[in-house]
């Protein structure tokens, strides 16, 4: 069965450091997601992409925050200067369907912590 | 703006059926969707509905939908220890989670 793959599973870094978090969507989806969870916290919406351009980005989302699909397959979230804060779980997502209707297919998440 | 409420803690014996609520604001939503989470682990789809579903079953999940009153609810029959997760309720329009609804089940 086709899945999201994310890498890293874990990463740590110190304050201040640049953090790429890498998504493999699944091969025929259009449409990709990141998402962050804080330890014990709800599931916020970070950005949404397609068409290799950001379509919807949340507060959240601020200028130390990138997306990027460099290639065919891999899309990628940078952390430009990484806070305390930033701890969490990344998940990636992505649809094949339509970018407000269809399924959305997670991957297992990146937890970044910083230190 | 777009919200999706959840009540925080549930806990139950095992083989009773839980019932875990969501209200969600939106009312455009086209899907509704639940999803568990084990610990440490990612967010796995359990169930969703159309909006123009009021009920659906599948196997010992139910999913309940009152579109007038933006309330969502999953009933879990028959719940065993291995259903011990938190489960989010989701709308597909704005892929906005509730905070999650904790579910213990006790031996």
């Amino acid at each position: 069965e086709p899945e999201v793959t994310q890498t890293p599973s874990h990463q740590v870094t110190q304050m201040g450091q640049e953090v790429i978090l890498r998504c493999v969507p699944i091969s025929n989806h259009l449409y990709f997601y990141w998402y962050r969870q804080i330890l014990g916290q709800k599931v916020e919406f970070l950005v949404s992409f397609y068409n290799n351009e950001i379509s919807e980005k949340s507060e959240i989302f601020d200028d130390q925050f990138s997306v990027e699909r460099p290639d065919g397959s891999n899309f990628t979230l940078k952390i430009r200067s990484t806070k305390l804060e930033d701890s969490a779980m990344y998940f990636c997502a992505s649809t094949g369907g339509g970018a407000r209707t269809g399924e959305l297919f997670f991957g297992e998440g990146s937890r970044l912590t910083v230190l | 703006g777009e919200d999706v409420e959840q009540s925080l803690f549930l806990s139950v014996r095992e083989g009773d059926s839980s019932v875990i609520n969501c209200t969600y604001t939106d009312s455009s939503s086209t899907y509704l969707y639940w999803y568990k989470q084990e610990p440490g682990a990612g967010l796995q789809l359990l169930t969703y509905i159309f909006s123009n579903m009021d009920m659906k079953q599948d196997q010992r999940l139910t999913v309940l939908l009152n579109k007038k009153d933006k309330h969502l609810s999953l009933r879990i029959a028959d719940t065993q220890t291995g259903d011990s997760a938190i489960y989010f309720c989701a709308e597909r329009l704005n892929m906005r989670f509730g905070a999650g609804t904790r579910l213990t089940v006790k031996p």
